[in-house]
């Protein structure tokens, strides 16, 4: 079964560099790797996906090294607005072989002025 | 343009009771997940809809169901309410079916503000 750990908290001070990774034993050869953001009393929200190698968007990098066995969520200059609950998401392969998205238990970063 | 919209926002059930929570995705997502969250813990995969076919489910009982609507709304029914059915219910509407294609995809999920479901 696919499963993710997290470690279950982080802190840091405003515009440092936060990198939250995530380890993914089992990942299957296909699948992607996907980042979401949550803030209290709101859904999920999407950060950053990737196969493999390194992504970058606006908001955010994500590395993935050559076994994919972990992935790494970099925040760049991390502000008191980036304090929420950082969830990695990678996909099982259910019996009958249907998708099932797979959370992790989630950081919390909590960012200091 | 309007977000996936949830409702209700809150419930207070009955332990045995049945309710039916409703979900409005994105326009021109076809796709549509729900997810329960308990307090402390990521979303837990319930079930998929694409195109108003089934195309997946976690692991929870039969007293859940669901289904989508030919303009691509869903709902999710829960039924013999228990306590421990408490939580926050989240629909998430994307484009494309989940772990379609060559390569498997979350795709891109857009999520709603969920409805949080106490049971009594």
């Amino acid at each position: 079964l696919a499963k993710t750990t997290q470690p279950i908290s982080m802190d840091s001070y405003e515009g440092q560099e936060v990198n939250i990774t995530c380890s993914h034993n089992n990942i299957a050869t296909n699948d992607y790797i996907t980042w979401y953001q949550q803030f209290p009393s709101q859904g999920p929200r999407f950060i950053i996906q990737g196969y493999k190698t390194k992504v970058t968007n606006e908001v955010a990098s994500l590395f993935i090294p050559a076994d994919r066995k972990s992935s790494t969520l970099s925040l760049p200059r991390v502000s008191l607005s980036d304090t929420a609950v950082y969830y990695c998401l990678v996909g099982d392969d259910a019996s009958g072989g249907s998708y099932i998205p797979t959370f992790g238990r989630g950081t919390s970063l909590i960012v200091h002025p | 343009d309007a977000g996936v919209t949830q409702s209700p926002t809150h419930l207070i059930k009955t332990r045995g009771q049945q309710v039916t929570l409703r979900c409005s995705p994105i326009s021109g997502h076809k796709s549509v997940s729900w997810y329960q969250q308990v307090l402390g813990q990521g979303p837990q995969f319930i079930f998929q809809y694409y195109e108003k076919e089934e195309r997946g489910r976690g692991n929870f009982p039969d007293r859940f169901s669901a289904r989508q609507f030919p303009n691509y709304s869903s709902e999710l029914n829960v039924n013999a309410l228990l306590l421990g059915d408490s939580a926050l219910y989240l629909c998430a509407s994307s484009l494309s079916p989940m772990g379609e294609g060559h390569r498997w995809s979350s795709y891109e999920q857009y999520f709603g503000p969920g409805t949080r479901l106490t049971v009594t």
